[in-house]
């Protein structure tokens, strides 16, 4: 069984940092291209960034870019976001989600962790 | 990167079908073959619906169908059932491995 669990997130004031984890299993996690998506309360979702299998491929959201960073560790099927000078707007729950087979089809997804930014 | 156009909600009485509009541009909609949507229910993770305009996942129920016709995709619940209450979010690939999601749209059966 495929499965995604997501975790660092918490409270953090504006400009500071956190780094999310999301821990893979049930799939070749080395095989399979990642994404992280979020979600402010009460709003729609927003791609947030893009990682290939095997890392030689990243792409961010205009609104996250210079300032968030995907990586992965296949050998420990693990994917993150290290997320800096963070802001009030980026406050959300962030999903990790994995790319399936096909274009734009984020077939599994974690549950999430919520990230809230506020002094 | 502006968010697909969706209705806030759209209803429905058991039984019937109803269509959601994703309206994007020709970067992305328009531009690809590749509208994907989502269903989410209140506190739960989005689940894939859909994919490539078209195809269902392996057990999606058939009562659910995407089209799209120039810079407009749509996704069609027919039969309506009360467990397809739910939030819809369509998805566009955008090019070079980003994606666009549409607002969101509120799915209530009467």
């Amino acid at each position: 069984e495929v499965q995604l669990v997501e975790s660092g997130g918490g409270l953090v004031q504006p400009g500071g940092s956190l780094r999310l984890s999301c821990a893979a299993s049930g799939f070749t996690f080395s095989s399979y291209s990642m994404n992280w998506v979020r979600q402010a309360p009460g709003k729609g979702l927003e791609w947030v960034s893009y990682i290939s299998s095997s890392s030689s491929t990243i792409y961010y959201a205009d609104s996250v870019k210079g300032r968030f960073t995907i990586s992965r560790d296949n050998a420990k099927n693990s994917l993150y976001l290290q997320m800096n000078s963070l802001r009030a707007e980026d406050t959300a729950v962030y999903y990790c989600a994995r790319s399936g087979s096909y274009v734009a089809d984020f077939d599994y997804w974690g549950q999430g962790t919520l990230v809230t930014v506020s002094s | 990167q502006s968010a697909l156009t969706q209705p806030a909600s759209v209803s429905g009485s058991p039984g019937q079908s109803i269509t959601i509009s994703c309206t994007g541009t020709s970067s992305d909609v328009g531009g690809y073959n590749y509208v994907s949507w989502y269903q989410q229910h209140p506190g739960k993770a989005p689940k894939l619906m859909i994919y490539d305009v078209s195809k269902r996942p392996s057990g999606v129920s058939n009562r659910f169908s995407g089209s799209k016709s120039g810079n407009t995709a749509s996704l069609t619940i027919s039969g309506l059932q009360a467990e397809d209450e739910a939030d819809y979010y369509c998805c566009s690939y955008a090019g070079s491995s980003t994606y666009v999601f549409g607002t969101g749209t509120k799915v209530t059966v009467l």
